[in-house]
């Protein structure tokens, strides 16, 4: 069945950087996208951006532009989100979803920001 | 942005009673292929978001038939008919229409 497995939980110190993974099993990995969203603590669901994994495109948040990277390696059936410049408001738990509908959804990565 | 309002904010509801989720968007979410990309997610308590209804009305598999979701261009409604303890969860509706995609600010459901 489908199923996204995410990496992790990570505590990173302000300015520093995380790498999130994100591997899919049960379908065919470049039939479709992959969207990253986040959750910080005791908020709603925050769209971060989608890659295509047929080609690499990418649209990003706005917000997030210049910090955020997402890429996939369709080897692996495993996509990644890097952010950088880490601050406490990124502070969150990272969710990769199946396709810009968000069929399926990961696990959930909890990423604190501390000093 | 396309803005998606939700409302109410906190939904009450006693078991075996109805429940209805309204979602606005701030424009039409009637996409350039006809499709109008309006779904419906349920976070429970600790647990993933999970899409229970895409595009407007086409429950996802697994979903029980009490959910249902109706609406169109910029005007949408989740609706339980039958609120059972395992309801209990914040709803969210999102665009998938235009960049970037948005989620409106969550339904939290909870038994009276």
């Amino acid at each position: 069945q489908v199923q996204l497995v995410q990496s992790g939980g990570e505590v990173k110190k302000p300015g520093a950087s995380v790498k999130v993974s994100c591997k899919a099993f049960g379908y065919t990995f470049t039939n479709y996208g992959v969207t990253w969203v986040r959750q910080a603590p005791g908020q709603g669901l925050e769209w971060m951006g989608w890659i295509s994994t047929s080609n690499g495109n990418t649209n990003y948040a706005q917000k997030l532009q210049g910090r955020v990277t997402m890429t996939t390696d369709t080897s692996t059936s495993t996509a990644y989100m890097e952010l950088r410049s880490l601050t406490s408001d990124d502070t969150a738990v990272y969710y990769c979803a199946r396709d810009r509908q968000g069929g399926y959804w990961g696990q959930g990565t909890l990423v604190t920001v501390s000093s | 942005d396309v803005v998606m309002t939700q409302s109410p904010l906190s939904l009450p509801v006693t078991l075996g009673q109805p429940a209805s989720i309204s979602c606005r968007s701030s424009q039409s979410l009637v996409y350039s292929d006809g499709n109008t990309y309006l779904n419906w997610f349920q976070q429970r308590p600790g647990q993933s978001p999970r899409r229970l209804i895409y595009k407007v009305s086409n429950r996802d598999s697994g979903v029980p038939d009490r959910f249902s979701g109706s609406g169109s261009g910029t005007d949408f409604t989740l609706r339980i008919s039958r609120v059972e303890a395992e309801d209990v969860a914040v709803y969210y509706c999102m665009q998938g229409t235009h960049w970037p995609q948005t989620f409106g600010q969550g339904t939290k459901v909870e038994i009276k």
